[in-house]
């Protein structure tokens, strides 16, 4: 079965702090990708960072960095000094080798940064 | 580059009326998808398709149709409403030529169905 679980449904940061979003994944494939995606008070779905099963560096891009553990099946988000732009929903979604580009998302996690 | 595009951006609906949520992507993208999204329930994949001619039902299929007979258009259509499908539809796409690729939204249908 595959399954994303963002077990935080709301967060409140105040502003320059840094918050982390969890994403836990349920998979068999041995290959597979990860994927995080906002969405602002706008509505639209905007794509951040894509990673496969075979690479578990971190990532690191200006205040966001991605922590990828397959070990305990987690793909965990960082945003350093948050920003009022940064409210928004984030989904962590997965997809398969086997199943093409079927996406499985999590339920969201609803980040609001207070002035 | 338009990217995906979706018409209507929002829509009121009776229930029992029908209608279709226009998607169209000018990327050549192989693979197109529908989504709805509900709160608390994040995005719930309705149909997919992997080519002209092609579709397949994904996790909540029931009260939706599809058809896929250009590369470019993937529409979707309600054919008798029901307050249940009330939501906000994305359509997506994505290349096929190599597993893994990001899909690219459109902005979104916001449907009421009355």
């Amino acid at each position: 079965a595959q399954k994303v679980t963002q077990a935080q449904t709301e967060i409140s940061v105040v502003e320059k702090e840094d918050v982390t979003l969890d994403c836990v994944y349920e998979t068999r494939d041995t290959t597979y990708y990860l994927f995080w995606y906002k969405q602002p008070p706008s509505g639209e779905l905007v794509f951040l960072i894509r990673r496969n099963s075979f690479d578990e560096q971190n990532e690191i891009s200006g205040r966001y960095s991605w922590n990828f553990q397959k070990s305990t099946s987690s793909f965990n988000f960082t945003i350093t000094a948050s920003q009022v732009v940064d409210s928004a929903v984030y989904f962590c979604a997965l997809s398969h080798q086997n199943t093409g580009n079927q996406f499985y998302f999590g339920t969201g996690t609803s980040l609001t940064v207070i002035p | 580059n338009a990217g995906v595009t979706q018409t209507p951006k929002f829509q009121v609906l009776k229930t029992g009326q029908s209608m279709t949520l226009q998607c169209a992507q000018d990327m050549n993208h192989e693979y197109m998808s529908w989504y709805r999204q509900d709160p608390g329930m994040g995005l719930r994949l309705i149909h997919y398709s992997v080519g002209a001619g092609i579709t397949d039902q994904g996790e909540v299929p029931n009260g939706y149709n599809v058809s896929r007979s250009t590369t470019e258009d993937f529409p979707l259509r309600l054919l008798s409403a029901a307050p249940s499908q009330t939501s906000v539809y994305f359509c997506a796409s994505s290349t096929d030529r190599a597993r893994g690729q990001p899909q690219h939204f459109g902005d979104g249908t916001r449907l009421s169905i009355l």
